[in-house]
């Protein structure tokens, strides 16, 4: 079992309609990592958790430390927000573990 | 503030030959980690250097190495390709507090 767990690992929506990632984890972490990888390469970090919500623009990330669990959201998605989407965690010894992604492509 | 730059941005090598990528952080910091990303593997950690000495190492084979300069620029070497090296090779500098910022990474193809 990978020690990140992504859902899902393909999405597709709608221009506008409401989006959600989810990441779940089986190690301890200092903090979790989302991140937005397009095509041709690029990766850009959106947020850095170690407990509760952060909300920049259009995305919104939480996590529960307890349950082991962030989701990031995307309100009112558009066709450039099409990406990969990655979480990653960073455990007790500054690694990093990275899920799988979530492929997302949102449709206009 | 200039982003993290790495070079080259395309490279191609035969089989046998040897490697080296750079990667310049962002000023002041001083934590610099590579990953390699190819469509089977995903995202795999490489290495972590911080202050010119390597905090962690992935499980990649002594064909894979790096080095940290005083300046925090990193290098990252590969000898003795191989087709299966051909890969995007990313590098992200961190400050600790505020996450990671990546380069465009380096493309590298083995033929």
């Amino acid at each position: 079992k990978n020690e990140v767990e992504q859902s899902p690992q393909n999405l597709t929506a709608q221009e506008g309609e409401f989006i959600t990632i989810n990441c779940s984890y089986s190690v301890g972490i200092s903090a979790l990592h989302w991140l937005q990888q397009h095509p041709g390469g690029g990766i850009v970090s959106l947020f850095m958790l170690s407990s509760g919500k952060k909300k920049h623009g259009r995305l919104i990330a939480t996590i529960n430390i307890q349950e082991k669990h962030s989701s990031l959201h995307i309100t009112a998605s558009h066709p450039r927000d099409s990406a990969v989407y990655i979480c990653a965690v960073m455990d007790s010894n500054y690694q990093l573990i990275w899920g799988a992604g979530t492929k997302l492509i949102i449709k206009p | 503030k200039a982003g993290v730059t790495q070079t080259p941005r395309y490279l191609i090598k035969t089989r046998g030959q040897q490697v080296t990528l750079s990667c310049s952080p962002i000023s002041g910091h001083r934590s610099v980690s590579w990953y390699q990303q190819t469509p089977g593997q995903g995202l795999q950690f490489l290495f972590e250097y911080f202050s010119e000495t390597q905090r962690n190492k992935g499980n990649f084979p002594g064909r894979f190495s790096g080095r940290q300069f005083s300046n925090s620029r990193s290098e990252m070497n590969v000898s003795t390709l191989e087709l299966g090296d051909s890969a995007l090779y990313l590098c992200a500098s961190s400050l600790g507090i505020d996450g990671y910022t990546f380069g465009s990474g380096t493309r590298l193809t083995v033929v």
